[in-house]
């Protein structure tokens, strides 16, 4: 299986300052942008998740512009321009590109 | 807007079986792969299976392999987990997601279904 490894596990931020969440993959994704099946999820204590990414860098509908993601290959990032305090839980990466689907252990936003 | 609401958790007994069920709406459930998602206590996000629109083809982890089954019902807009030979380290909130472009779509208000194995 694609094992995915995130760091850090904990991350203290800033409101008003940047992030950077990191998300690594055992196995290349692809190349392509366009077919590389990396999404971002978001989430709060005893809700479900919310996918905020996938393919990369494609943002979900209502997803504040202040997410973006990028990478490519094994390597691939979650930037937070500006922490809000909303933005507080936490993140986990998965692939899609090989079954099963796995996730990352997650980060730890905390302000 | 796409809800899912998932019932039948509960809790049960190690070796004891429960299905789960996930009601769709909001969408053209018939259209879309359907996956299943845990979450132990404390613990990070583990994709457990997946079913083609027509059922026709099913995807399994490995650690539920040959005791979770994974069906649908087009007709009543609803997926479900059928779990078997239940063990301690089961236990979690299960969640059910679209599954489309390789990627999961959950229900922001959906809770989860909380499975509870132990004697």
């Amino acid at each position: 299986d694609v094992v995915m490894t995130q760091s850090p596990l904990s991350l203290p931020v800033t409101l008003g300052q940047p992030a950077s969440l990191s998300c690594r993959s055992s196995q290349s994704l692809g190349s392509s942008g366009a077919n590389t099946y990396l999404s971002w999820f978001h989430q709060r204590p005893g809700q479900s998740p919310r996918r905020l990414i996938h393919k990369i860098s494609k943002r979900d509908s209502g997803v504040p512009d202040r997410f973006s993601g990028s990478g490519s290959g094994s390597d691939f990032i979650l930037n937070i321009s500006r922490v809000e305090a909303e933005d507080v839980g936490l993140y986990y990466c998965m692939q899609g590109a090989y079954w099963p689907y796995t996730f990352g252990q997650g980060t730890k936003l905390e302000i | 807007e796409v809800q899912l609401v998932g019932s039948g958790g509960g809790l049960v007994q190690p070796g004891g079986s429960l299905r789960l069920s996930c009601a769709a709406s909001g969408f053209s459930f018939s259209g879309y792969w359907m996956s299943w998602v845990r979450q132990a206590p404390g613990k990070g996000l583990e994709w457990l299976a997946n079913i083609k629109q027509d059922g026709s083809e099913k995807y399994y982890v490995n650690s539920v392999k040959g005791r979770f089954t994974i069906s649908r019902d087009n007709a009543e807009n609803s997926l479900y987990l059928q779990m078997n030979s239940l063990r301690v380290e089961d236990t979690a909130v299960y969640f059910c997601a679209t599954d489309a472009d390789r990627s999961l779509g959950f229900d922001p208000r959906g809770q989860g279904i909380l499975v509870t194995v132990s004697s």
